[in-house]
């Protein structure tokens, strides 16, 4: 069973600019959850996306979206980039989860954005 | 509140024991997750416990959870260089709308 792919892996931009990321879960998985690390601030979690639907929202700027496809299949979108957006941005899938069940999240390698 | 609170280092020699512990605040947490981070890649899934139990060993793993004091441990026994690295406790929760809470990550160095 292959694992959660992410593309693309490195990627560099100067402040203004948009970028889009790609996260493709594991065969069966129907949540994808975006987590933001930085050295500074440790793991925050960005959304997660249930059966092509926004299920939970942490607490960052109108900046930073997301979408999931029919196919589960998720895209992270931060655009006006700033300086500060530098960070590893890790998306993990899950079958999805209900009240009481296990629901382990599977990471993918990251992709690492640099904002010059 | 929804804080999920570990300390940020430990440092253990090689051959030693380690203990890594983690706090959190939903009762309600019916699964907690111990997971590992190696430099520059994504977090990988250690062990799991079911918030009914309150131990699960698995090789040199052993997690202990006090629910009562809403406390979980993850125990490295006989800790390798190969073990320093970053663990994140995690909870998944019910309360209100369903929730994947992460810790703040221990960072674990394991001397020579």
């Amino acid at each position: 069973k292959a694992g959660v792919t992410q593309t693309p892996r490195y990627l560099i931009k100067t402040r203004g600019q948009q970028v889009t990321l790609s996260c493709s879960p594991i065969s069966g998985h129907r949540s994808v959850s975006w987590y933001q690390q930085t050295p500074g601030q440790g793991l925050q979690f960005l959304f997660e996306y249930f059966s092509e639907t926004q299920r939970n929202k942490g607490n960052f700027p109108g900046r930073f979206s997301g979408r999931q496809f029919s196919n589960s299949r998720s895209e992270m979108n931060v655009s006006t980039l700033e300086l500060g957006d530098s960070a590893l941005y890790l998306c993990a899938s899950s079958w999805g989860g209900t009240s009481g069940s296990r629901n382990e999240q599977f990471f993918g390698p990251g992709t690492r954005l640099t904002v010059l | 509140g929804e804080d999920v609170e570990q300390s940020l280092f430990l440092s253990v020699r090689e051959g030693d024991s380690s203990v890594i512990n983690c706090t959190y605040t939903d009762s309600s947490s019916t699964y907690l997750y111990w997971y590992k981070q190696e430099p520059g890649a994504g977090l990988q899934l250690l062990t799991y416990i079911f918030s009914n139990m309150d131990m699960k060993q698995d090789q040199r793993l052993t997690v202990l959870l006090n629910k009562k004091d809403k406390h979980l441990s993850l125990r490295i026994a006989d800790t390798q260089t190969g073990d320093s690295a970053i663990y994140f406790c995690a909870e998944s929760t019910t309360s209100g709308t369903y929730k994947y809470i992460f810790g703040t990550g221990t960072r674990l160095k394991v001397l020579a």
